[in-house]
């Protein structure tokens, strides 16, 4: 149980234009989505909270117009890369916390490693 | 601000070696605590969860200690395999909060 299919889990994309990643909880309501970038051998960097229904919170230094987070429902939430540019390359995964989860544990994707050529 | 510390960074070891990965924490305040494994290019694979009123944890060859008070959790792993080559991260959150990660310790085990 407790499983979150992240898609695409990689893809390529010219400078300028937009990337759409989606995370969907399969077999649980996630009430919340987080939202990590990982560039290479670094750690994982929280970029946004999400909780269904309301806007995310971005983390200091993450542009929110950049990178637009949608959590519309409790099983379905996007993050957009917008305009992308080669920095924006790296690897994003997405981490769901559900009301039935034990321990508040933390279910995450597959990740989408994300080139910008 | 949450900051996980990792130590050491990278590890060596021949098959067969006992080993351990250190953890620290700055703020003592957390609700779990997690390991997760990640291998190059892929994503995360969660090893053991350590509630704060837990002092361990185990599964098969390893074992994750918890001393909250001061800070710091350790995964023991036993007898290593070159199969345990990987990077283990640790984790830390407070309850309904974002897990904080650390910056990992790449295990490399040689046969």
């Amino acid at each position: 149980g407790a499983v979150v299919s992240q898609h695409p889990s990689w893809v390529i994309c010219k400078s300028g234009t937009s990337v759409k990643i989606e995370c969907r909880s399969l077999d649980f309501q996630a009430t919340t989505m987080f939202w990590y970038r990982q560039f290479p051998k670094q750690s994982l960097m929280l970029m946004a909270t999400s909780n269904e229904g309301s806007k995310a919170t971005y983390e200091q230094g993450v542009e929110k117009d950049k990178f637009l987070i949608n959590h519309a429902s409790l099983t379905l939430s996007t993050l957009t890369v917008t305009s992308a540019h080669p920095e924006d390359s790296s690897f994003y995964i997405c981490s769901a916390m559900g009301q039935l989860l034990t321990n508040y544990g933390y279910t995450f994707g597959s990740g989408t490693r994300l080139t910008v050529v | 601000k949450q900051e996980v510390t990792q130590i050491p960074a990278a590890l060596s070891v021949p098959e067969g070696e006992n080993l351990v990965l250190n953890c620290s924490f700055t703020d003592s305040a957390i609700y779990n605590l997690q390991w997760f494994r990640q291998d190059p290019g892929k994503g995360l694979t969660s090893l053991l969860l350590i509630q704060s009123s837990q002092r361990e944890q185990t599964s098969g060859r390893l074992n994750a200690s918890l001393d909250k008070s001061s800070g710091r959790s350790t995964l023991y792993i036993a007898a290593s395999q070159p199969g345990d080559s990987a990077t283990y991260l640790c984790a830390v959150n407070q309850a309904g909060t974002a897990l904080i990660f650390g910056k990992g310790t790449t295990l490399s085990v040689s046969s």
